[in-house]
């Protein structure tokens, strides 16, 4: 079975500052991987996800992760970020055989100071 | 399209007492779930449902039943309430054409606060 772990719970950072969110996984092969964010009071939404292929992937919002095969880790980033990218963060991963479902991390709250 | 939608938003319960949450979703998606979420563990998988009159259980499916008579509605039960199961609850959806790993690619409601007293 699958695992996640999103070793910070909680992150501030100054609005136009970079961002980057940490994500580790465990899976016997490579997985399939995503970060979803969730804003207050809202369901989740996908950001990015990573299926095979290039290691560098682009979301939505501006976002992008990179998965890396030595380091078991998919890391979010953003060069800049907006007060409106406060909300809580999701990294998720799902094995590649047919009984696999999505497993979530615990989650990392984003606060943006101005 | 509204997407997923869920009701009721808010609801308190007494501790014994039952009730359903209804999940509705206008994509004509072939899965659909239902996660629990409470602080600092994230998601977890209850129930789940690959297609119309099929349900699965997922990682914590003790003390809920869940029915899928049409595709677009996805029902949680809670037939006893108990305050462990006071908890923020998503719908889900997805679809597994032309790729099987969107599957993965989930759309969710905006969620049902319950708390049991």
């Amino acid at each position: 079975a699958q695992s996640v772990t999103q070793p910070d719970i909680h992150i501030t950072v100054s609005e136009g500052a970079s961002l980057e969110l940490r994500c580790n996984y465990s899976y016997g092969a490579t997985p399939y991987l995503f970060w979803y964010v969730q804003s207050p009071g809202q369901g989740l939404q996908l950001l990015l996800k990573y299926f095979s292929g290039d290691t560098l992937v682009q979301g939505i919002k501006g976002f992008e992760a990179e998965f890396k095969r030595s380091q078991s880790s998919f890391n979010l980033r953003k060069p800049s970020v907006h007060w409106s990218d406060a909300a809580e963060y999701f990294c998720a991963v799902a094995g590649t055989n047919l009984a696999s479902k999505l497993t979530f991390g615990t989650g990392t709250r984003l606060q943006v100071t101005l | 399209n509204a997407g997923v939608t869920q009701t009721p938003k808010f609801r308190v319960l007494k501790t014994g007492q039952s009730m359903t949450l209804l999940c509705a979703q206008d994509m004509n998606h072939e899965y659909m779930y239902w996660y629990r979420q409470d602080p600092g563990m994230g998601l977890r998988l209850i129930h789940y449902s690959v297609g119309e009159g099929t349900t699965a259980k997922g990682e914590v499916p003790d003390g809920y039943n869940v029915s899928r008579l049409k595709k677009q509605n996805f029902l949680l039960g809670l037939e006893s309430a108990a305050p462990s199961q006071t908890s923020v609850y998503f719908c889900a959806s997805s679809y597994s054409k032309f790729r099987r790993e969107f599957v993965y690619e989930q759309f969710f409601g905006p969620g049902t606060r319950l708390t049991v007293l």
